[in-house]
């Protein structure tokens, strides 16, 4: 299994592009997740899915949009890229709920390094 | 809003010596998790405890839940150069929907 595969690694974009940050889990996991993490900041959630066609707002959504048509894949677009929107971003996956004993353990990708000037 | 304070922001310690980290919240968590994050990586999760006073051992790593599941400690014992790296506590709640609230993390260097 390659676990949570994100690309591209890292992108430059100036101010006013869009681009979309590709996520992919072959755990089939439920839940997947967005954060973006700024230095000595720790991560802040942007989006989170609990399934196919099912997407909420997390923390930090402002600038950001999701979909979520298949269980596999999540990706994160940016339409109008700010230079606040500079930072590190993960895509994660965790377990679907059986009932007892779920506690959201979260399996990580590589992350994207982003830089918008 | 749960928040989660780590402590020490930042430590750099001698290969061999001992330290005990912090994760402290004014709310109650069904479960306390702690990753490991290196430079240019994602977080790797390294034990979730749910049971107040709960201890967890991995390898030279001990995790300790609070007995009111408001708190969690991480000691290491003799340190090495491979545990350098970011240190993130992360609270939950079981359910469905249930998020993650994370702390800002503790950077630890060991140097050789």
């Amino acid at each position: 299994n390659a676990g949570v595969t994100q690309t591209p690694k890292f992108r430059i974009l100036k101010i006013g592009q869009s681009m979309t940050l590709q996520c992919t889990q072959d755990m089939n996991h439920n839940y997947m997740y967005w954060y973006r993490q700024d230095p000595g900041m720790g991560l802040k959630l942007i989006y989170y899915s609990v399934g196919a066609g099912i997407t909420d707002k997390g923390e930090v959504p402002n600038g950001y949009n999701v979909s979520r048509s298949t269980t596999e894949d999540f990706p994160l677009r940016l339409e109008l890229a700010a230079p606040s929107q500079t930072s590190v971003y993960f895509c994660a996956s965790s377990y679907p709920p059986p009932g007892q004993g779920y506690y959201n353990e979260q399996f990580f990708g590589p992350g994207t390094r982003l830089t918008v000037l | 809003t749960q928040l989660l304070e780590q402590s020490p922001q930042f430590l750099s310690i001698q290969e061999g010596e001992n330290l005990t980290v912090y994760c402290n919240s004014s709310s109650v968590f069904s479960s306390l998790q702690w990753y490991r994050q290196e430079p240019g990586e994602g977080p790797v999760l390294l034990v979730t405890v749910v049971t107040g006073g709960e201890v967890k051992k991995l390898k030279r790593l001990t995790f300790q839940f609070g007995d009111a599941r408001k708190d969690s400690s991480l000691h290491i014992t003799a340190a090495q150069p491979g545990d350098t790296g970011l240190y993130l506590c992360a609270g939950g709640r079981a359910g469905a929907n249930s998020k993650l609230t994370f702390g800002k993390g503790i950077t630890l260097s060991v140097r050789p």
